[in-house]
């Protein structure tokens, strides 16, 4: 069975500086992706980012990019000139893709708290 | 743009009752799933489904619950006999695909569901 760790309950960062939220992985699967989710105290899911695993090349969207290491299975968030309105919960996820392409349940960490000060 | 919708945002029960909990997914999606997240704890996967019947099931999920596409647009949630310990905020969530090149998961606000 797939498990994901983060390790990390509570993160703390001031405004325009950069944080790196820390998540590994366990799998036997050699095809999967892994998502970052954000959700704010509107307890909305939003996808920030999305990691192929058979892609080297780390994904990145604006000020969010990853640490995609698949031999150590590991799949870090880094945010890059914090800004106050990414003060949420972060959600790291997997999704397999078996044999028969047929993945269907996301797996969740149990997240890390990330609170934005000015 | 095209968004998952959920109601109601907040439902308040009482032990014992039944609820039904709706969503609309995004209209050309083809698969739709349920996840729960209990207040403080991680989101779990409930169920999926695709072609009007179920295509995985976690272990939370049993008998006190069922999933419905009445129509061509609702998804629905029902919990038969409610618990306190069903107390959560439930997501919808649907993809156009389970697998492939692009597979995201779009996840609706949510349903808060208190149990009394």
């Amino acid at each position: 069975a797939q498990t994901v760790t983060q390790s990390q309950p509570e993160m703390s960062v001031q405004e325009a500086e950069t944080v790196t939220l820390s998540c590994t992985y366990d799998t036997s699967e050699s095809n999967y992706y892994l998502f970052w989710y954000k959700q704010p105290p509107s307890r909305q899911m939003i996808l920030v980012i999305r990691q192929e695993a058979y892609k080297q090349q780390n994904a990145t969207e604006n000020r969010f990019s990853v640490n995609f290491q698949k031999a150590a299975k590991s799949f870090s968030l880094k945010i890059s000139d914090s800004q106050l309105g990414d003060t949420a919960m972060y959600f790291c996820a997997f999704l397999g893709v078996g044999v028969n392409q047929a993945g269907t349940a996301l797996i969740f960490g149990k997240g890390t708290t990330l609170s934005v000060s000015s | 743009e095209p968004e998952v919708t959920q109601t109601p945002s907040h439902q308040v029960t009482q032990m014992g009752q039944e609820v039904i909990l709706r969503c609309v997914p995004i209209s050309n999606h083809l698969y739709f799933y349920w996840y729960r997240q209990i207040l403080g704890q991680k989101v779990e996967f409930l169920v999926s489904f695709y072609n009007n019947e179920i295509s995985e099931k976690s272990e939370i999920f049993d008998d006190q619950f069922s999933v419905e596409r009445p129509d061509g647009s609702n998804f629905t949630l029902k919990i038969r006999s409610t618990k306190l310990e069903d107390s959560a905020m439930y997501f919808c969530a649907s993809s156009l695909k389970t697998s492939g090149l692009y597979n995201e998961q779009f996840f609706g606000p949510g349903t808060r569901l208190t149990v009394l």
